[in-house]
């Protein structure tokens, strides 16, 4: 049971576009950064976004990042079939001292 | 380009000890946080424990509070995580992560798996 709550699954189609929703608290979203992870397969994770926006560099302007009270949404523009990976928010959880990731959300690009 | 390289899993009876090294090069080791991330065979990603640039704080998930310890060496650009009594549930491949900034992991590990198993 992960302090953030992703859908398990989304999909959509090539050169669509796709929002995963990451939800938690006060004391986590509420207050802290919200970054984003994509994990291809047998791979370690790679950092989209940091700061609930902000892109580092190399990492295209297809992917995007908002954050509003409690809750976080990574978009993905233009979907390519390369996008097709699992995908986790992670933040602070400032009651538990503790860093804390969602379930994760495995993207299918039809 | 940033280079994080895990070394020291492997397979340990339940109740054992392991110690994880992560070797830092290419960046100012001592200037940045540090973090360990574990993940399960098929399962999400599990946040383990953060140290500070300077190791003056520390910060482990309950999971495993009490039996893992991080540790840092400055001076030889590495990071530690020293693993007592494991459990079958300790099995994973665990990650070390350097903190950009506000707990975001810019750079990671090829990760290196640890069982626990009898």
């Amino acid at each position: 049971q992960s302090v953030l709550t992703q859908p398990p699954s989304v999909s959509a189609a090539p050169g669509q576009k796709v929002t995963i929703s990451c939800s938690g608290s006060s004391s986590n979203i509420g207050n802290n950064y919200v970054s984003w992870y994509q994990q291809l397969p047998g791979t370690a994770p790679k950092l989209l976004i940091y700061d609930n926006n902000n892109r580092p560099s190399g990492i295209p302007d297809r992917f995007s990042g908002s954050k509003s009270g409690t809750s976080a949404t990574l978009g993905i523009t233009g979907l390519q079939t390369g996008d097709e990976a699992d995908y986790y928010c992670g933040t602070w959880d400032s009651s538990l001292s503790a860093g804390v990731f969602g379930g994760g959300t495995k993207l299918t690009v039809l | 380009q940033v280079q994080l390289v895990e070394s020291g899993g492997g397979v340990v009876q339940p109740g054992g000890s392991l110690r994880l090294s992560c070797a830092a090069s290419r960046f100012t080791f001592s200037s940045y946080a540090m973090h360990w991330v574990r993940q399960a065979p098929g399962k999400g990603l599990e946040w383990v424990a953060f140290i500070r640039y300077d190791g003056s704080k520390t910060y482990y998930a309950d999971s495993v509070k009490g039996r893992f310890t991080i540790s840092r060496d400055n001076s030889k650009n590495t990071l530690y995580l020293q693993m007592n009594s494991l459990r079958p549930e300790d099995t994973a491949v665990y990650y070390c992560a350097k903190e950009r900034s506000n707990r975001a992991f810019d750079y990671w590990g090829q990760g290196t798996l640890v069982t626990v198993s009898s």
